[in-house]
């Protein structure tokens, strides 16, 4: 089976430009997180989305920062404008919270580097 | 509110020596508890759980943990470390929003020594 997918894998920007980070969560998965770690800050949770819905985004840093989940398929996280205090490991995570005694599944993530 | 802590940042052991790597946890209610592993430039993998039952849970990759509710831990432990499980760790409880949400731990960074 497939797990949760995260493109890109790498991704590096100058500062002011847009980053989208993807993400595809395991078929049948319903709820949704986004985290972003970092050596000075460790695994941070930003987001995460219920069936499809928002439920809490107070991890979220700033306002430059928006993620959306249009369907029960794909994720986005966006910066904009990116700074380099933004550079750190993004990782999507899905599960089941139908069921009480499901883990989360995580992706690889995506390291982005802001210059 | 809930929380987790793991008091050791890292901790060293020498392959084939028996491991623990600590973890405390403060909830309301019934614990539902985790294990991750991560290993370098790959996202977190689940390891176990606890969610009720016998308190000594099995986990992948030889790795077992123990509950105990009065002392409101969940050490993760294995008999024999190998230097293949140097990796950094991770405890999580589950939080009680019931939306699959879980609170981690600041991690715990394994070293296993040839």
């Amino acid at each position: 089976d497939a797990g949760v997918i995260q493109s890109p894998r790498h991704e590096v920007t100058e500062m002011g430009q847009e980053v989208t980070l993807r993400c595809k969560p395991i078929s049948g998965h319903n709820s949704l997180f986004w985290y972003r770690q970092t050596m000075m800050r460790g695994l941070e949770l930003l987001i995460y989305f219920n069936n499809n819905v928002p439920i809490d985004d107070s991890g979220m840093p700033e306002d430059r920062f928006s993620a959306k989940m249009p369907n029960a398929s794909f994720s986005t996280l966006k910066i904009q404008p990116s700074e380099p205090r933004d550079s750190a490991v993004y990782f999507c995570a899905s599960s089941s919270s139908d069921r009480d005694t499901q883990p989360q599944h995580f992706g690889d993530g995506t390291r982005l580097s802001i210059l | 509110a809930q929380s987790v802590a793991q008091p050791e940042d890292q901790v060293n052991v020498a392959e084939g020596n028996p491991l623990t790597v600590k973890c405390t946890y403060s909830v309301s209610g019934n614990p539902y508890l985790f294990w991750y592993v991560q290993y370098p430039n790959r996202g977190l993998q689940f390891l176990l759980k606890y969610i009720t039952g016998d308190n000594l849970v099995k986990g992948s990759y030889g790795f077992e943990a123990e509950f105990n509710k009065s002392q409101t831990s969940f050490h993760l432990k294995k008999p024999s470390a190998l230097v293949s499980d140097s990796a950094l760790y991770f405890c999580a409880v589950r939080d009680a929003s019931n939306t699959g949400k879980l609170i981690f731990g600041q991690g715990t960074t394994l070293q296993v020594k040839p």
